[in-house]
């Protein structure tokens, strides 16, 4: 069964410095994976989506790599600002399990000012 | 477009109550989902259905029914509510096919069972 991890659970970074978020995925076998954000109370948005046969997707300051042989992902935001401040969470979509997706927990991040 | 909409944003329930959690998209997904989230257990699976006129149980399906009234909406039913029900519920909607697909998640019913 496929799982999703992300580590750590939260972290906090100074405004300015650049937030590296991890995700892992135990089976290679994936159609794509799936960066959302959500704040407090709120719903999840989509931020990246990547295909299984992209190695990086690019956004404003955000920009996400893919390596699916090794089952890892990375999502990169620059020069953080406190507004960056939420959940940031990871799915994967296996290709063994029609329709359904995988969810990592999650990775807390303050930024402070 | 609306995108994916649920009702009511907020709930209060006595134990053994019955409600019905409403969502809608606009967005022509074949496929819809009902999630739970509660702190420390991420986000599970209530049911799905991959299209119109099927459904599927997804990890923690027990006390919950649903309904797939047409393409558009996809219902969640408590029948008797329990306390281990309060939660945030997510309504999610994809276009799923042989390739990519995207979910889309709707505001939340934050639900409390007293």
């Amino acid at each position: 069964k496929q799982e999703v991890t992300q580590i750590p659970a939260a972290l906090s970074v100074p405004e300015g410095e650049n937030l590296v978020l991890n995700c892992s995925f135990t089976d290679s076998a994936i159609y794509n994976l799936q960066w959302f954000r959500q704040d407090p109370g709120k719903g999840l948005t989509s931020l990246l989506l990547i295909q299984s046969s992209q190695r990086e997707q690019t956004s404003g300051r955000l920009n996400a790599s893919l390596d699916k042989s090794s089952g890892r992902s990375t999502l990169y935001i620059a020069a953080s600002q406190p507004g960056d401040s939420a959940t940031y969470l990871c799915a994967v979509r296996p290709t063994d399990s029609w329709g359904k997706f995988q969810f990592g927990a999650g990775t807390q991040v303050v930024v402070t000012p | 477009n609306a995108g994916v909409t649920q009702t009511p944003k907020f709930q209060v329930l006595k134990t053994g109550q019955s409600m019905t959690l409403q969502c809608a998209q606009d967005m022509n997904h074949n496929s819809m989902y009902w999630y739970r989230q509660d702190p420390g257990m991420g986000l599970r699976l209530i049911y799905y259905s991959a299209s119109e006129g099927t459904t599927d149980k997804g990890e923690v399906p027990n006390g919950y029914n649903v309904s797939r009234l047409n393409k558009r909406e996809f219902s969640l039913r408590l029948e008797s509510a329990a306390p281990s029900q309060t939660s945030v519920y997510f309504c999610a909607g994809s276009w799923i096919g042989t390739g990519v697909s995207e979910q889309y998640f709707g505001p939340g019913t934050r639900l409390t069972v007293t």
